[in-house]
């Protein structure tokens, strides 16, 4: 089945460092991926949707120069958080679409913690 | 504004009887729906869809059915386990928002034995 591996699982910096959250698709090619944050007891908000070799589309009230998102390859995508602060802290979440209509497959997650 | 509600935050059943986890829309363009469950620290894993031309999918002891004219859908589980026990959240797609998975903010849900 597909798979979709993210590093780190969790991650602690200090105020004003920058993190980097890698997600992997293992055995398939993923043209568009998607980030999602979660904080504790609420739903997972779509951030936003990145598509291999182009510009990332950000969802309304997403900070683009603050998460930047890099999809280089067919089967890697990263996060950036810059600046990072407390507020930020938070899991995060990616998807890969298998290609198939509505086929996601969500990597383990990053639990951020900033300092 | 939240266009996909989960209104329980958690449910508890007992093992062997039916699970019964809810959801509401508002937006009545969505066309796709999705059930996904979750364990702390991990992403979530794709349990049962149903598209808007069905009102009920099934699969083994997970059903989905899906109410339009309510926006409303409901997943069944039966009978419950106490693995079952995990976060529920569903999904939502169609319009403005096709190829993209709308959440709801969960429900909690406790099979116990």
């Amino acid at each position: 089945g597909a798979v979709v591996s993210q590093h780190p699982s969790w991650v602690i910096c200090k105020s004003g460092t920058s993190v980097k959250i890698e997600c992997r698709s293992l055995d398939f090619q993923a043209t568009t991926m998607f980030w999602y944050r979660q904080f504790p007891k609420q739903s997972l908000m779509l951030m936003a949707t990145s598509n291999e070799g182009s510009k990332a589309t950000y969802e309304q009230g997403v900070e683009k120069d603050k998460f930047l998102i890099n999809h280089a390859s067919l089967t890697l995508s990263t996060l950036t958080v810059t600046s990072a602060h407390p507020e930020d802290s938070s899991f995060y979440i990616c998807s890969a679409s298998t290609g198939h209509l509505y086929g996601y497959t969500f990597g383990s997650g990053t639990r951020l913690t900033v300092v | 504004d939240q266009q996909v509600k989960q209104n329980s935050p958690s449910l508890s059943v007992q093992e062997g009887r039916i699970s019964i986890l809810n959801c509401d829309y508002t937006n009545s363009m969505f066309d796709y729906f999705l059930w996904y469950k979750k364990y702390p620290a991990e992403g979530p894993t794709f349990l049962i869809s149903i598209s808007s031309i069905k009102d009920k999918n099934e699969d083994g002891r997970f059903t989905v059915f899906l109410n339009k004219s309510a926006k409303h859908l409901s997943l069944h589980i039966v009978p419950s386990q106490p693995g079952d026990s995990a976060v529920y959240f569903c999904a939502a797609s169609g319009g403005s928002n096709t190829g993209k998975l709308i959440f709801g903010q969960g429900t909690t849900l406790q099979v116990k034995p």
